[in-house]
């Protein structure tokens, strides 16, 4: 049963330490998806990947949010420094062009 | 204004009913996505289409193009079927854009 595998699950952090989520996508799939949610905002993308090369961060703040994928089988997004504000949930999604799987998200409080 | 919205945003209902949730989009957006999330918080894709009508078990998906408008049916409703339901729309084909949801509860 293939699934998007995300960790850490649960994350509690101070503010202006450095933060690294990670996001396994479904073997074969060639589009990842790091989205944020919050109680305020919802649903957001934050980036988002085919093959490998970032194709849109417009939504990430650039300055301390940055997202990579050094192989197709990991995909990271890493906040330095972090502020109380980035505590959301975070969910990777993968799929053939479209977002089809989601993980189960990595929850971030930011003190 | 949001390019994809949602309505009800909260939508109660008795172990049995039919529920319908709709969906309005933008230009722009070409395929819609409806995703449900647990109470537990994990999104599951129920369904994704760009014309006509899917169905799986008791849930159905429908989508007008010309009036740029989706519903999603759930027949006979199931507390079990209590969660947020989603709506996104594909803009560029593969970026989603969130609606804000509908938070549904269904009482035995």
């Amino acid at each position: 049963d293939a699934r998007v595998t995300q960790t850490p699950r649960h994350k509690v952090t101070e503010m202006g330490q450095e933060v690294t989520m990670r996001c396994q996508p479904i073997l074969g799939h060639n589009t990842v998806f790091w989205y944020r949610q919050t109680m305020m905002q919802g649903l957001e993308l934050l980036a988002y990947f085919r093959n490998r090369a970032p194709l849109d961060d417009s939504g990430m703040p650039k300055d301390r949010f940055s997202a990579e994928m050094p192989d197709a089988t990991l995909a990271t997004l890493k906040i330095q420094p972090s502020e109380p504000r980035d505590s959301a949930v975070y969910f990777c999604a993968s799929g053939l062009g479209a977002p089809g799987y989601f993980g189960p998200g990595t929850r971030l409080l930011v003190l | 204004k949001n390019e994809v919205e949602q309505s009800p945003q909260n939508l109660t209902a008795q172990e049995g009913e039919f529920i319908t949730i709709n969906c309005s989009y933008s230009v722009g957006i070409s395929a819609l996505h409806w995703l449900q999330q647990h109470p537990g918080g994990g999104i599951v894709s129920l369904f994704m289409l760009s014309s006509g009508k899917k169905k799986h078990g008791r849930l159905i998906a429908t989508i007008n193009i010309q009036e740029k408008h989706s519903s999603l049916h759930i027949t006979a409703s199931h507390p079990r079927d209590s969660a947020v339901y989603i709506c996104a729309g594909f803009h560029n084909t593969d970026k989603l854009i969130f609606g804000t949801g509908t938070r549904l509860q269904v009482f035995p």
